[in-house]
């Protein structure tokens, strides 16, 4: 597509109950990133793909955040049993191999997620 | 790693004042230097950007010029405007952890009064 796409834009969830969050990026860049904003916040590094793999998972903030990537493509955020602490804003971006130096990420609008 | 200090905020400027946000960068080879700008309930945008020693990155009457002498990447603007009003993030993209990875500073968010 021609901007990175995510949904939903907006989800209200009960404490306990999964939720997913989806990510279309550009049609081409093999890279996708996933970041949180709490409210207020700086970016918070979730996890890094390039193609179907996560090379770099080291901000998951636990083990109830999951992510996957297919066919290069679309990638789905997964949090289990939601915390009140898990509202936040989860941004996600895409790149391409070779435009990271000169053209930086491109991110989607985001989604809100409030756990009530 | 790398790393990107960018001014504590809020920023509160009236309408044409000048206005300077400091940044400076640790990093281990030659990075590139960004200025994203997030607007309210939105994702960020990339504002202006500098690949190398001595560019000027501008746009939107915002500009900034990487030094690399003192690693610094100081966005400025000779007049801003309430529609300025947004939380601006500096960022450099270099290799970290085995891939070209964009590290960004904390934010600083400028509010602009009429």
């Amino acid at each position: 597509g021609a901007g990175v796409s995510q949904s939903p834009s907006n989800k209200v969830t009960e404490k306990g109950k999964d939720v997913e969050l989806r990510c279309d990026p550009i049609s081409g860049h093999t890279a996708l990133y996933w970041y949180r904003q709490s409210l207020g916040q700086g970016l918070e590094f979730l996890i890094y793909f390039q193609g179907n793999s996560a090379p770099d998972k080291s901000g998951l903030p636990s083990d109830r955040f999951s992510a996957e990537r297919t066919g290069g493509s679309v990638s789905t955020l997964t949090i289990q049993r939601t915390q009140q602490e898990d509202s936040a804003v989860y941004l996600c971006a895409s790149s391409s191999l070779t435009g990271t130096r000169n053209h930086g990420y491109t991110f989607g609008s985001g989604t809100r997620l409030t756990v009530v | 790693g790398n790393s990107v200090t960018q001014m504590e905020g809020p920023v509160t400027l009236s309408e044409e004042a000048f206005l300077t946000i400091n940044c400076t960068y640790t990093a281990t080879g030659y990075p590139s230097l960004f200025w994203y700008v997030q607007y309210p309930g939105e994702g960020l945008q990339l504002l202006l950007k500098a690949t190398k020693a001595d560019d000027k990155g501008s746009n939107k009457g915002f500009e900034a010029t990487y030094r690399k002498e003192t690693t610094s990447f100081h966005l400025e603007k000779g007049s801003v405007q309430v529609s300025d009003s947004a939380v601006y993030f500096c960022a450099l993209s270099d290799r970290d952890g085995g891939y070209q990875k964009v590290t960004f500073g904390t934010g600083t968010k400028l509010q602009v009064i009429p």
